[in-house]
């Protein structure tokens, strides 16, 4: 069955360091992969889709992920994380065969950035 | 930039109730999708339409629920009565592509 995970419900991270949330895959061919905002009683925002091609993917506002696929993995990733970028994040992965398009999302992982 | 607008914001109703929630999709777009998030869990897919039919529904989508492309711009879902179960936010998305869909702020329906 095609699913995501996000193993931790909470990530917390000091105004300037490095930021990592993670999330793993599994899907029947090749996927779709994708990370979404949710800010407070805001709908979801995009910030980045892996499609094909480079394994490292660059999105809005700074964030980028990375695709491994030996790992089955597509964590998001700042350099630098901001106060602003505490948010709700979801990773989904697209599931599309001849009778099915959707996105199936990921339990959501809450970053916390502490100035 | 152009983006998915839903209405009404927040929806109050009765149990048993009729409530139809509206959005309207980018204008360009084909795709169009309903989502929904009970508080605190994850955002569940509702049902997909494409070329004004349903394209997949999940288990959630039983009997009660349904969509329309009424006039060519809105999009919208209908819960027939409603249930306690059904108090969530809704969320509506629409693609151009396929590969990338667009949400709206969604709706937050609180059945009583």
């Amino acid at each position: 069955a095609q699913s995501v995970a996000q193993p931790e419900d909470q990530v917390n991270v000091a105004e300037g360091n490095p930021l990592t949330v993670k999330c793993t895959y599994s899907v029947s061919g090749n996927p779709y992969l994708f990370w979404y905002v949710q800010y407070p009683n805001r709908g979801l925002q995009f910030l980045l889709k892996y499609i094909t091609g480079d394994n490292l993917v660059k999105g809005s506002y700074g964030f980028e992920a990375e695709f491994n696929k030996s790992q089955t993995s597509f964590h998001l990733k700042k350099p630098s994380a901001l106060v602003s970028d505490s948010a709700l994040y979801f990773c989904a992965v697209r599931v599309l065969s001849y009778n099915t398009d959707k996105l199936i999302f990921g339990t959501g992982t809450r970053l916390q950035v502490f100035p | 930039e152009p983006e998915v607008t839903q209405t009404p914001s927040h929806q109050v109703t009765q149990m048993g109730q009729e409530v139809i929630l509206r959005c309207v999709p980018i204008s360009n777009h084909l795709y169009f999708y309903w989502y929904r998030q009970i508080l605190g869990q994850k955002v569940e897919f509702l049902v997909s339409f494409y070329n004004n039919e349903i394209s997949e529904k999940s288990e959630i989508f039983d009997d009660q629920f349904s969509v329309e492309r009424p006039d060519g711009s809105n999009f919208t879902l209908k819960i027939r009565s409603t249930k306690l179960e059904d108090s969530a936010m809704y969320f509506c998305a629409s693609s151009q592509t396929g590969y990338e869909q667009f949400f709206g702020p969604g709706t937050r329906l609180t059945v009583l």
